[in-house]
């Protein structure tokens, strides 16, 4: 099931800009995990962020979380043409067990 | 992270015929999980499979259709039953590894019915 809403569906940048996506969620969260696919293939793990955490780094992505608002946000600066993918977040409620709830996605393409 | 390996990585059926997905990883894990992401779509949680107890399967999904096996610690197996173009998906295996929440994904099944 979903329960978190992605905007925009689809973003198209130039080489270098950077990308910010969005996720809205509905129900309290452990944790809120973003990852990417490619051409519809296996999903890449990005990052994971704590719900008693406001902001995560790792390369050139950056994630925050804002649970009072129940959305986040990854960026992805300096972007590169290899970063042309669909990129998911998925929330773990408070009484998931570990299973996780996705996002509709963010399809992003870097034009060079 | 572990190595996920998925068989087989694509292939096209008959209507009515039954494929079987199989998941292997190099480490032992307690819980793998399998999902179906329909064209153009989101993930969807097929069920939960556990080494040494039934799956726990989502709305919607039920055992007769996507019978689950995992014999063991490193290997799963997802069977798709009598299937319909409806069907055509992509599946994927997941596990968690140790302490953390991450999910480490396979690479996928294509699966074209026609």
């Amino acid at each position: 099931s979903q329960q978190g809403e992605e905007d925009p569906q689809a973003l198209s940048i130039q080489e270098g800009e950077n990308a910010t996506m969005n996720c809205s969620y509905k129900t309290s969260i452990n944790n809120l995990q973003w990852y990417r696919q490619n051409s519809g293939r296996g999903l890449v793990h990005l990052i994971l962020i704590r719900s008693n955490e406001r902001e995560k780094h790792s390369g050139r992505l950056r994630v925050t979380l804002d649970t009072s608002k129940k959305s986040s946000s990854l960026l992805i600066t300096a972007s590169r043409a290899a970063d042309t993918a669909s990129y998911f977040c998925a929330t773990a409620p408070v009484d998931s067990n570990y299973q996780l709830i996705w996002g509709a996605g963010t399809k992003l393409i870097i034009k060079p | 992270s572990a190595v996920i390996s998925q068989k087989p990585s694509r292939d096209i059926c008959q209507r009515g015929t039954s494929l079987t997905i199989q998941c292997q990883v190099d480490s032992q894990v307690t819980m793998m999980f399998w999902y179906r992401q329909q064209p153009g779509q989101s993930l969807t949680l097929i069920a939960t499979a556990n080494q040494g107890s039934e799956a726990t399967y989502e709305s919607g999904f039920v055992i007769d259709k996507f019978p689950i096996s995992r014999p063991n610690l490193t290997f799963s197996t997802l069977t798709v039953s009598n299937m319909s173009p409806e069907d055509s998906s992509i599946y994927l295996c997941s596990l968690i590894l140790g302490l953390t929440d991450e999910q480490f994904f396979g690479p996928g099944t294509r699966l074209t019915v026609l």
